[in-house]
């Protein structure tokens, strides 16, 4: 049983670009959140897709959105790129519903130069 | 807001130490607490967890219990391994209406284990 998987695992992309981070979420979850973790800090949750609709936002500009498909596997986008998003992209599935584990990726790494 | 405040780091202990790393909460309602470690180079793995006051998590000799009245949930083994070198972060989920929101998580605590 795979579990959550997001791809690309590193990548390095110029000011002003645009990127897609992509993952698929654990076998049978149907909730993706997307967290930003900056070097030496803590998850920062970014938001929450569930049934295809983003149901809860982090404190995040409107430069980052987000995708779900039908099949629950999820992106996320960050135009714009600033050298402060620079930060280890991790995903995190679940069923929706109280009480139920959350379990992540193992993060896409993303440079800004 | 929610808020996680946990032990700064980094820690360093000898094989077989004792290890307690704290982490206190601030939150609007009832949460459910948790530890996750991290080891370098990895994503977050789940370590433990407590939904409710008075719950004990338990997993790999971590212990950490669900202190209300202390707004605690400190993360104890009794003797350390190299192999739990990583970082842990301490987390906290406030579950409204039947949904999965966010995860709040602390700073997080490099802890080193020398042989």
């Amino acid at each position: 049983d795979a579990g959550v998987t997001q791809s690309p695992t590193h990548l390095i992309k110029t000011r002003g670009q645009q990127v897609t981070l992509r993952c698929s979420p654990k076998s049978g979850h149907d909730t993706v959140s997307w967290y930003q973790q900056a070097l030496g800090q803590g998850p920062q949750f970014i938001f929450q897709y569930y049934e295809e609709e983003e149901r809860q936002r982090g404190n995040f500009p409107d430069r980052f959105s987000g995708h779900q498909y039908p099949n629950y596997s999820s992106e996320l986008n960050v135009n714009a790129l600033l050298l402060g998003d620079s930060a280890l992209y991790l995903c995190a599935s679940s069923l929706q519903g109280a009480g139920n584990t959350i379990y992540f990726g193992e993060g896409s790494w993303l440079t800004v130069v | 807001g929610n808020s996680v405040t946990q032990m700064e780091g980094p820690v360093t202990l000898s094989e077989e130490a004792f290890l307690t790393i704290n982490c206190t909460y601030t939150a609007t309602g009832y949460p459910s607490l948790f530890w996750y470690v991290q080891y370098p180079g990895e994503g977050l793995q789940l370590l433990l967890k407590a939904t409710k006051a008075d719950d004990k998590g338990s997993n790999k000799g971590f212990e950490a219990t669900y202190r209300k009245e202390t707004t605690s949930f400190h993360l104890e083994k009794g003797s350390v391994q190299v192999s739990d070198s990583a970082v842990y972060f301490c987390a906290l989920i406030l579950n409204s209406g039947g949904s999965n929101y966010k995860l709040t998580f602390g700073k997080g605590t490099l802890l080193t284990v020398n042989p």
